[in-house]
């Protein structure tokens, strides 16, 4: 059973576009996360949800917009898509107490590719 | 602000020792994880120190001197499997709460 998961895997898209990325995790855990992962393989945290609350917001365009149904959903949509906006996008989790509180368990990522 | 910095690129042959340095100047320090992330693939969890020393792990040690901002990841015995990028990530308090702050990571080529 997959830990987290996202869909879709690939994503092909011309810019101008709205396009949605699904995440979900069966771990039980209470925080959430979206990253992005640019050419350079930086990978910079975008937003994150504790318990369906947005507890993270970095400075991201307000063209993403993350939605959380549920502690263990957290999508991200974005409108009006950017050549720039092409990146693998991570979704991750974590749980919410504990020692290891903050190890993060990383999804298979999205390949968003703007032409 | 905050900087983190890895050496971008290491070799190293099957079976020998390598250690990737990571060096780091934030506020808000609360410890530091190290992920490995093979290409094409998510990164998966290694090991995460808060305290100063060194924590062994298997075939990975990580090791912590928070008085000179200095991480480094050991892996012995190495295996071609072990090619793949290694990325430091520091654990810090900014803005009210906890975050990940992963650094460009060291892409570790292993050959025979």
């Amino acid at each position: 059973d997959t830990a987290v998961s996202q869909t879709p895997k690939y994503l092909v898209t011309q810019m101008g576009n709205d396009k949605s990325i699904k995440c979900e995790q069966n771990l039980g855990h209470d925080t959430m996360y979206w990253y992005k992962q640019d050419s350079k393989k930086f990978l910079k945290i975008m937003f994150s949800y504790n318990n369906k609350e947005l507890i993270i917001n970095e400075t991201v365009p307000n063209r993403f917009s993350p939605k959380s149904p549920d502690k263990a959903h957290l999508n991200l949509h974005i409108n009006s898509l950017e050549l720039g906006d092409s990146a693998v996008y991570f979704c991750a989790s974590s749980p919410l107490s504990g020692v290891t509180a903050y190890e993060q368990y990383f999804g298979p990522g999205t390949r968003l590719t703007v032409t | 602000g905050q900087n983190i910095d890895q050496p971008t690129e290491m070799t190293a042959t099957e079976g020998a020792i390598v250690q990737i340095n990571c060096t780091y100047q934030t506020s808000g320090f609360n410890g530091l994880f190290w992920y490995q992330q093979h290409a094409g693939e998510a990164p998966t969890f290694l090991s995460y120190n808060v305290l100063d020393g060194l924590e062994e792990k298997g075939r990975f040690s990580s090791f912590l001197s928070r008085s000179k901002g200095y991480s480094y990841l050991l892996l012995k015995e190495l295996q071609m499997k072990d090619s793949a990028s290694y990325l430091c990530a520091v654990f810090m308090f900014s803005g009210g709460y906890n975050k990940l702050i992963f650094g460009a990571g060291t892409r570790l080529a292993v050959h025979p």
